[in-house]
Parts: C-alpha cells; structure tokens; sequence
C-alpha cells in the first residue's frame, strides 16, 4: 500500500531555533500534501494545504511566516518552524494524497522545544 | 458550524464484546467520503474503514463495520469482539466533494476507547 514518510519522528531543540519536519510520499506522486497539528488530547488540526509546485494555503490563524511549508517536488514536502518556542510543542502529521486517491498519513513528529 | 460530532469523549468496553462509536456530520454536498482513523498512543493515524456517499451497503473490513444512516447523517463504527490492542483514540473524517482532489479532511473531536480485560 502507499506509504508516507514522516521525519523526525522525534525532536527536542533549544528555544529559538529552527525546525525542519520531511514529509515524503515513497511510492506515489503526492500532488497534494496536507500538514496537521495534535494538541495533547485533542484533534487534528489542519494548518495548511500545499499543491506540488505552488504556494501553500494556510488556514486562518496559522502563521505562514512560522511555519514555513515547501512542496518542491511530488514526493517531499517540508515544513520548518521558525525560532521555535515552548509553544510550538506538538504533535505534528503530515498527508499526502495523490488527485483524487484517498490521503496517506506519516507517523507524525513529536516536536519539543525546551 | 461543527461539521463531525463525536459526542463520546471516552468509551469503555469489556474485552470481546461489541462497542459502537457515534458520529454525525453535516454537509450541504452530495458527494462526499466519511473516514474513521484509529491513533494508538505512539500518535500514528491507522485507516480502519471508508464509506461513500453513494454507496449501497454499509461497509466492513474485518472486526469493524460502518452503521451508515444517510438521512441522519449518521456514520458510527461498530467493533465487534473487542481486543485489548483496540484501546486508542478514534477519529470519524469526512472529505467533501469526492471530485475535487483539493480537498482535506474535517476530523471529529474524537472518542478514546479504553477496552477492560
């Protein structure tokens, strides 16, 4: 079946600094990538939806200077969190989908910022 | 406007016997998907069964199955004999308009489902 690939599984940084997530689509063209965030508990919240090749479109609140998303081919997607703080901990899973497929999900990143 | 109610925070079920997780939705669209995911505690999403807007019959896969009611837009997954590695979160999605690839998924609060030996 179609596999996604989520990378890091699991980060911890210092305040302040910059992360980057990899999402990647193994065995099929992704032509759309999806990003959530998981608060503990609670469900998944779509932050943004990227096209292979254009801008992403993020959802109201979500700060696209922040989180910084890239869709440069059909199999990655990145998303990089700008000078993270404690805040930014979460739970973060990407998709990905190929037209009008089903949507595959990564196995997240649990991402810690101390 | 909620589009996917779960209105169980939290189930219990004894070990083996059947459980019934409730969704509504709501949608104005003809066409559309309904999902039910499954998130263990190590946080990865595990599709467990999908169902049409124009399908017929109420899908199953395996121990699960899918109590699709159309008209009260109602789309509650049922596990039958239920096991200890069923304890988890459970989400119900729907994807709207089935033609358009854009589209993302709308996720339920979700239900954590703990199963008793």
């Amino acid at each position: 079946g179609a596999v996604v690939s989520q990378h890091p599984s699991w980060v911890i940084c210092k305040s302040g600094t910059s992360v980057k997530i990899e999402c990647r689509s193994l065995d099929f063209q992704a032509t759309t990538m999806f990003w959530y965030r998981q608060f503990p508990k609670q469900s998944l919240m779509l932050m943004a939806t990227s096209n292979e090749g254009s801008k992403a479109t993020y959802e109201q609140g979500v700060e696209k200077d922040k989180f910084l998303i890239n869709h440069a081919s059909l199999t990655l997607s990145t998303l990089t969190v700008t000078s993270a703080h404690p805040e930014d901990s979460s739970f973060y899973i990407c998709s990905a989908r190929h037209r009008n497929q089903p949507q595959h999900f990564g196995d997240g990143t649990r991402l810690s910022i101390l | 406007a909620q589009k996917i109610t779960q209105t169980q925070p939290g189930m219990f079920v004894q070990e083996k016997e059947a459980v019934t997780l409730d969704c509504t939705y709501d949608t104005s669209d003809p066409s559309y998907g309904l999902f039910w995911y499954k998130q263990p505690s190590s946080g990865e999403m595990i599709f467990l069964i999908y169902q049409g807007s124009y399908d017929q019959q109420n899908a199953t896969e395996g121990r699960y199955s899918l109590n699709f009611q159309k008209a009260r837009k109602s789309a509650n997954l049922v596990i039958s004999a239920s096991q200890l590695g069923d304890s988890a979160m459970y989400f119900c999605a729907m994807r709207e308009g089935l033609a358009n690839y854009g589209q993302n998924f709308v996720f339920g609060p979700g239900t954590r489902l703990s199963v008793l030996p």
